[in-house]
């Protein structure tokens, strides 16, 4: 069975500061893994996924298969930064199964 | 425009009323999905489909039933709703040869008296 565990339901920093945000992951075989993220009033969205390797909006997430984790990251968080933020994963490759399975989620406020 | 589309955005409904939410999607997709979300909480799979006259039912059981005859397609309907219905639900495709990338409509947010 497949399963995610983001364990802060609420996160709250200064502006300017870090930001982590916690995913840890349950899965027997090769997983895919995934951040979306939902801005007040917009629909929810792919922020990023650990195959592209890229950072997007100043975000990097790397998955380190030996802790089952996939921890997103920022250096400097900013205002516009706050959203829900939820941790995907699927079966690599997808093959027979492109299910998605979500955590819980993270609401991130960035306060000025 | 491609994307995906919703609708109603929202719907207050008596108990024991059939209802269809819509969902078609612009985007070429083969691979559909219905999530349910209450409030604060994650994302909960309940049906999906590869492709036309392919359904399948998610990780939560659910009352509702889908049904898939042309690919931009795929409506959720609950033959009597009932007040544990209440809930927002997102529709959202995918494409074959691009991962699990899964692409949101903007959801419809269900209430049922």
């Amino acid at each position: 069975a497949q399963r995610v565990t983001q364990p802060e339901k609420l996160l709250s920093v200064f502006k300017g500061a870090p930001v982590e945000l916690k995913c840890n992951y349950s899965y027997s075989g090769s997983p895919e893994l995934f951040w979306y993220v939902q801005y007040s009033r917009q629909r929810l969205q792919l922020l990023l996924r650990h195959i592209s390797r890229e950072s997007i909006k100043g975000f990097t997430a790397d998955l380190n298969k030996g802790e089952t984790s996939f921890h997103l990251k920022k250096p400097f968080a900013q205002e516009e930064d706050s959203a829900m933020y939820y941790c995907a994963l699927s079966a690599a490759g997808g093959g027979s199964n492109y299910k998605l399975t979500f955590g819980k989620g993270t609401l991130l406020t960035v306060n000025p | 425009e491609a994307d995906i589309y919703q609708t109603p955005r929202y719907l207050v409904i008596g108990t024991g009323k059939k209802i269809t939410l819509e969902c078609s999607q612009t985007m070429g997709h083969d691979k559909m999905y219905w999530y349910q979300q209450d409030p604060g909480m994650e994302l909960h799979l309940i049906h999906y489909s590869y492709g036309v006259n392919s359904t399948e039912k998610g990780d939560l059981s659910s009352e509702s039933t889908v049904s898939r005859i042309r690919t931009e397609h795929f409506p959720l309907t609950l033959e009597s709703a009932r007040p544990s219905h209440t809930s927002q639900y997102l529709c959202a495709s995918s494409e074959w040869g691009r991962g699990n990338i899964q692409y949101f409509g903007a959801g419809t947010r269900l209430s049922v008296l």
